[in-house]
């Protein structure tokens, strides 16, 4: 039973470029949300995708936006890269009905560094 | 003040002890609450989940919720050193059926001599 995958695994970019990072969800989940993670923190709620729209957006700017497919696969795009970006950037799926006493499955993440 | 609270540690603690984590949350009407392993340089691991008042048993590990206190609890008995890791204690708010998100904290660095 594969997990949640997420690519690539680690990215380098620069300020001001684009990045568009992947995800697929556990088999029989058909909800994604993306998290940021700095260093020594806890993860950050960016947005949750439901049925291919946003459904719930956490603090971050418009720089971030997603997209759901109809495979539930999703990605997570941030524009005008800046230093702070700079973070793990997690991946969570869950099946919508069972988020109350299961949570959510974090695949691996995707490290981006921006220089 | 922060939505959810935890002691950054690092908690050291000897083989075969029992490690005892602590999470205090500000929303009052939370929901749903959850415990996440997270190893270094890896992805947050579910452990446990509890949304009752009481304790949740789950092999070694025991977590406590007190609503009226604001509190949620992880207890880790017989410790292990493959337990050093850190501890994400992360809360799911009010909202009814509209909030979806986990709030985290900052997590509990968790160290296990041998």
């Amino acid at each position: 039973d594969a997990g949640v995958t997420q690519s690539p695994t680690h990215l380098i970019k620069t300020r001001g470029q684009q990045v568009t990072l992947r995800c697929s969800p556990k088999s029989g989940h058909d909800t994604v949300s993306w998290y940021q993670q700095a260093l020594g923190q806890g993860p950050q709620f960016i947005f949750q995708y439901y049925e291919e729209e946003e459904r719930q957006r956490g603090n971050f700017p418009d720089r971030f936006s997603g997209h759901q497919f109809p495979n539930y696969s999703s990605e997570l795009n941030v524009n005008a890269l800046l230093l702070g970006d700079s973070a793990l950037y997690l991946c969570a799926s869950s099946l919508t009905g069972g988020i109350v006493n299961y949570g959510y499955t974090f695949g691996s993440g995707t490290r981006l560094t921006v220089v | 003040q922060k939505e959810v609270e935890q002691n950054s540690g690092p908690l050291s603690v000897p083989e075969g002890a029992i490690a005892s984590l602590n999470c205090t949350y500000s929303d009052r009407v939370s929901q749903s609450f959850f415990w996440y392993r997270q190893y270094s340089g890896k992805s947050p691991e579910l452990i446990m989940s509890i949304y009752s008042n009481g304790d949740k048993e789950d092999g070694r590990f025991t977590a406590q919720l007190n609503k009226a206190s604001q509190y949620v609890s992880l207890l880790i008995r017989d410790s292990q050193p493959s337990d050093s890791a850190t501890y994400l204690c992360a809360v799911r708010g009010s909202g009814g059926g509209s909030n979806y998100k986990l709030t985290f904290g900052k997590g509990t660095l968790l160290t296990v001599n041998p």
